[in-house]
C-alpha cells in the first residue's frame, strides 16, 4: 500500500527565511509525485508533478526536488502569500495505485510580515 | 476555460438520508476523481472515473458510490448517512489520466455536514 509522510505538520517563518519542506513516501513504482497548495475552504491547486529521481521543477519562490524515497519543497524568501497548507501526493504504476493519488496530511505554512 | 464546478458547495443532512453531489469537469477532461478530506485523515481517495467506467475505487463501503456520464460530469452518492460523512467531498478532472502522472485539477469542493 502507497504511503505518504510529510513533516513537519506546521511550519511558521518569518517573512525572507527561507526553509524546506519534507515528504517522505513509498510506493510501488512511482508514476509521480504531486506537490499542492490549499488555501483555507478550497481545493488543491497544482504545483508540481515529478516523475523519477534527481528532477527538479522551480515556479517563482518554489524548488521542488525528487529522490527514490522523499521529495522536499524548497521556498526561498517566503511572503505572507505563501502561508497555506502544502500537500505532497504520489502516484503508482501497479493493480490499486493505478488512477489514485496517495496523499500525505499536508504541512501548514504560515508566513508572518 | 471554466475549471471544474461542484455543486452544491454546502450541504446540511440529517443522519440516514442519502445525498447525491454533482461534479463537471473541464471541457476536455475524461478521467473524473472523487477525494474525501476531514481533519482527522487528510484526503482519501474514493473512486476515479474514465469514458463512463469506474477504474479503481478506494476502501471506502458500499454507500459510497459514484457515475460518470458521457459528457464526463460526474456525481457521487452516499446513502444513509453517518455523522462520520462529514467532510469536504473534492472532486479532480485530468486530460491525461490514462497516461504516465499529470496533475489533475481540483474543484472547490462539496462540504457536507451530517446532522
Amino acid at each position: 500500500e502507497d504511503q505518504v509522510t510529510q513533516s513537519p505538520e506546521a511550519l511558521r517563518l518569518q517573512e525572507g527565511e527561507s526553509s524546506s519542506l519534507n515528504c517522505s513516501y513509498t510506493v510501488s513504482g512511482l508514476r509521480g509525485l504531486f506537490w499542492y497548495r490549499q488555501d483555507p475552504g478550497k481545493g488543491p491547486e497544482f504545483l508540481f508533478t515529478l516523475y523519477s529521481a534527481g528532477e527538479e521543477k522551480e515556479k517563482e519562490r518554489l524548488k521542488a526536488t525528487l529522490t527514490k524515497k522523499e521529495s522536499f519543497l524548497h521556498i526561498t524568501a517566503p511572503k505572507p502569500e505563501d502561508s497555506a497548507t502544502y500537500l505532497c501526493a504520489v502516484q503508482g504504476y501497479s493493480g490499486g495505485s493505478n488512477y489514485k493519488l496517495t496523499f500525505g496530511k499536508g504541512t501548514l505554512l504560515t508566513v508572518n510580515p | 476555460k471554466a475549471g471544474v464546478t461542484q455543486t452544491p458547495r454546502y450541504l446540511i443532512k440529517t443522519r440516514g438520508q442519502q445525498v447525491t453531489l454533482s461534479c463537471s469537469p473541464i471541457s476536455g477532461h475524461r478521467s473524473v476523481s472523487w477525494y474525501q478530506q476531514t481533519p482527522g485523515q487528510g484526503l482519501q481517495f474514493l473512486f476515479e472515473y474514465f469514458s463512463e467506467t469506474q477504474r479503481n475505487k478506494g476502501n471506502f463501503p458500499g454507500r459510497f458510490s459514484g457515475r460518470q456520464f458521457s459528457n464526463s460530469r460526474s456525481e457521487m452518492n452516499v446513502s444513509t448517512l453517518e455523522l462520520g460523512d462529514s467532510a469536504l467531498y473534492l472532486c479532480a478532472s485530468s486530460s491525461l489520466g490514462q497516461v504516465q502522472g499529470h496533475g489533475y485539477t481540483f474543484g472547490s469542493g462539496t462540504r457536507l455536514t451530517v446532522v
